[in-house]
């Protein structure tokens, strides 16, 4: 239990779906982030939001939605993707002040498109 | 092109012996470094850090070296143990200023100990 909570654990949809990924954090942190790991590839920084505030989008396609309605919960919503965004999703926070970069992550959301 | 690069996609290390996990950077303005370890159907969780003004840092069978100047960092794990076999992650962060993290991440290492 890493006090980073994502749901749902797997998520199988079609290219014309629209789906939501949910994460919530019982650490008391002031920012989170969407990651995206695929296969054979580093993790990809998406999104940031610090106190709410979307503070980085990493050139996301915007069939990637993020929505922070407050520092305990982020959301991705998803429609019309391609069979290529099939990957894990991993939310993470941080404390404020994080000098050292220390993420703490969800156990991720693993993302099929068919 | 990748900032944070791990060479080796796996390694079989038997128990009770030294697994020495390697990780390369190109970015010169990167001043804090840090090793995530993930088991299946996980998140990366944290393992140990370094700053770039150290160049060991030591915390119980874990031990990361930086090497400044071949921009360079290793884990050392001794011993071994089979619980230690998950894929490792280098990460590096250049001068966060405090407000949130963004961390530029290698591909990570698969870490196999056998009996």
């Amino acid at each position: 239990e890493t006090g980073v909570t994502q749901t749902p654990r797997h998520l199988v949809m079609g290219m014309t779906n629209k789906k939501s990924l949910k994460c919530e954090q019982h650490l008391g942190h002031n920012a989170m982030y969407w990651y995206k790991q695929s296969a054979k590839k580093p993790l990809e920084l998406m999104f940031v939001y610090n106190f709410k505030e979307q503070t980085e989008n990493n050139s996301v396609p915007s069939r990637f939605s993020p929505e922070c309605p407050n520092s305990s919960h982020l959301f991705l919503h998803l429609h019309t993707l391609q069979p290529e965004d099939s990957a894990l999703y991993l939310c993470a926070s941080s404390p404020q002040g994080a000098r050292t970069g220390e993420l703490f992550f969800g156990e991720g959301s693993r993302l099929t498109v068919l | 092109d990748q900032q944070v690069k791990q060479n080796s996609p796996s390694l079989s290390v038997q128990e009770g012996r030294i697994s020495i996990l390697n990780c390369d950077y190109t970015n010169s303005m990167f001043d804090y470094f840090l090793w995530y370890k993930k088991y299946p159907a996980e998140g990366p969780t944290f393992l140990i850090s370094i700053s770039s003004i150290k160049d060991k840092n030591e915390d119980g069978r874990f031990t990361v070296f930086l090497n400044k100047s071949a921009k360079h960092l290793s884990l050392h794990i001794v011993p071994s143990q089979p619980g230690d076999s998950a894929v490792y992650f280098c990460a590096a962060s250049a001068g966060n200023t405090g407000t949130a993290s963004k961390l530029t991440f290698g591909t990570g290492t698969r870490l196999q100990v056998t009996l």
